[in-house]
C-alpha cells in the first residue's frame, strides 16, 4: 500500500471490553513496531516485529496487552479487560530494513478511548 | 532518569528567526539519532537523522550531535508558522539486542507570525 494503514481510527471501549487494533505496513517493510501515546507525551514503544517473529516486547505494560504478526504483513494488538489507564493513541511504525537505521513510517493511529 | 529528556516548551520564537531544539539521551552506546515533527492530531514525520559527531544540513533544518555530551539538537533557521508542531527526538541502540527507538516526550515550537 501507499502507507501504513491502521484501522479502526477511533475505538470507544467499556471498561473490561476486548479490543483489537489492526496495522498493515507498508508492503514489503520487514520492521514493524507498536508504539502508546498518551495526550502531551511522546510515544511510548510497545512491541517489534522483524517480519513474523516478535523480538522485543519490552514494552507491553501487562499480560493485558498482546501482538501478533503471523505471516510477516498485517499486525494486531489485542488488549484485553482495558482499563481507563489505557486510553491513549495506539500508533503503529513499519520500516523497510531491520537495523535501527531506518526511518520509521507511521499509520495515522487508533484513538482508543475507554469509559 | 529518561532515556531521552526534552523541554516540553513551548518555545516560542518569531516568524524568520532560528529555533534551537534539544534533547539529551542516556544510553552512551546509542548509535542513530532522530527528528521527527508532529502536528496536532497527527503522526510524527521524520525530519531529520544523524549517525555521526557534528552537524548534518538539510535545506533550513541541521541536526547537531555529540557522542560525549550525550546531546542532540535541531536547528530551524527562518522559522516560518507552517513549523508550529511539537518536535519528536529519538534515539535507538539495535545492537544491544534491544530492538527500540525511544522517544522523548517533545518539545513545542510556536512560531509567532
Amino acid at each position: 500500500g501507499a502507507g501504513v494503514s491502521q484501522s479502526p481510527r477511533y475505538k470507544v471501549a467499556k471498561r473490561g471490553q476486548d479490543v483489537a487494533l489492526r496495522c498493515d505496513p507498508i508492503s514489503g517493510h520487514v520492521s514493524l513496531f507498536w508504539y502508546q501515546q498518551a495526550l502531551g507525551q511522546g510515544p511510548e514503544f510497545l512491541t517489534y516485529f522483524q517480519n513474523e517473529a516478535q523480538l522485543d516486547k519490552s514494552g507491553l505494560p501487562s499480560d493485558r496487552f498482546f501482538a501478533e504478526r503471523p505471516e510477516g504483513s498485517v499486525s494486531t494488538l489485542k488488549i484485553q479487560r482495558t482499563q481507563q489507564e489505557d486510553s491513549a493513541v495506539y500508533l503503529c511504525a513499519s520500516s523497510g530494513q531491520p537495523g535501527g537505521l531506518e526511518k520509521l513510517f507511521f499509520g495515522s493511529g487508533t484513538q482508543l478511548s475507554v469509559l | 532518569q529518561k532515556e531521552v529528556e526534552q523541554n516540553s516548551g513551548p518555545l516560542s520564537v518569531p516568524e524568520g528567526a532560528i529555533a534551537s531544539l534539544n534533547c539529551t539521551y542516556s544510553d552512551r552506546g546509542s548509535q542513530s539519532f532522530f527528528w521527527y515533527r508532529q502536528y496536532s492530531g497527527k503522526s510524527p514525520e521524520l525530519i531529520m537523522s544523524i549517525y555521526s559527531n557534528g552537524d548534518k544540513e538539510d535545506g533550513r533544518f541541521t541536526a547537531q550531535l555529540n557522542k560525549a555530551s550525550q546531546y542532540v539538537s535541531l536547528l530551524i533557521r527562518d522559522s516560518q508558522p507552517s513549523d508550529s508542531a511539537t518536535y519528536l527526538c529519538a534515539v535507538n541502540n539495535f545492537g544491544s539486542g534491544t530492538y527500540k527507538y525511544i522517544f522523548g516526550t517533545g518539545t513545542r515550537l510556536k512560531v509567532l507570525a
